[in-house]
């Protein structure tokens, strides 16, 4: 019974290096979103997928890019790291946009 | 752009008091969800509320949506170390290109 997983758990990067994350859900679910959570900022979209073969930006996009790979998975990438991209990132998943969302337990994200 | 306030930002309190926590908007929602994460974990939803007016009891808690779907609360009776973590309520907005909004969170702390 996994809902949501991220992949890896854990990463730390240098400045400039690039990283894929990566999200797969098995709910059959056909939207899926990518947030990031800040200290005392809650959560904020980075991109979301409404369903499968397209992705449109959210409130954050700038420094990222998405894929939706299939129906199951979303994958967020970072071209070129910086520190201001020091976070933890969820990946989540609904049955269609807008509704109740499913969460990963998240990637913690730390850019030197 | 839509938000949802919640309030208060921190919350501790002893185990065996009662709390409530608002999230308000200016805004109307179609429907509004509240969910809590623990430390280490995603958000996990706890519930949805779609009318104006609507009461749903979740054994010590309790959640109501305002009469004009602008506003929600969450009231827990008998606070217990359990409940403690980070509550969001999050809602489907009636307008904008992406409607779900997330709150700015309520960190509650219970001491045993």
């Amino acid at each position: 019974n996994a809902g949501v997983t991220q992949t890896p758990k854990f990463q730390v990067l240098k400045t400039g290096q690039s990283m894929t994350l990566q999200c797969a859900q098995d709910m059959n679910h056909n939207s899926m979103y990518w947030y990031r959570q800040d200290p005392g900022m809650g959560l904020r979209l980075i991109y979301y997928s409404a369903s499968e073969g397209t992705t449109d930006k959210g409130e954050v996009p700038n420094g990222y890019n998405v894929s939706r790979l299939n129906k199951r998975e979303f994958s967020l990438r970072l071209e070129s790291a910086a520190p201001s991209q020091t976070s933890v990132y969820f990946c989540a998943s609904s049955y269609r946009v807008n509704q109740p969302q499913h969460f990963g337990d998240g990637t913690r994200l730390s850019i030197l | 752009t839509q938000l949802l306030e919640q309030s208060p930002q921190f919350l501790s309190i002893q185990e065996g008091e009662n709390l409530t926590v608002y999230c308000n908007s200016s805004s109307v929602f179609s429907s509004l969800q509240w969910y809590r994460q623990e430390p280490g974990e995603g958000p996990v939803l706890l519930v949805t509320v779609v009318t104006g007016g609507e009461v749903k009891k979740l054994k010590r808690l309790t959640f109501q949506f305002g009469d004009a779907r602008k506003d929600s609360s969450l009231h827990i009776t008998a606070a217990q170390p359990g409940d403690t973590g980070l509550y969001l309520c999050a809602g489907e907005a009636t307008s904008g290109t992406y409607k779900y909004i997330f709150g700015t969170g309520t960190r509650l702390k219970v001491l045993a």
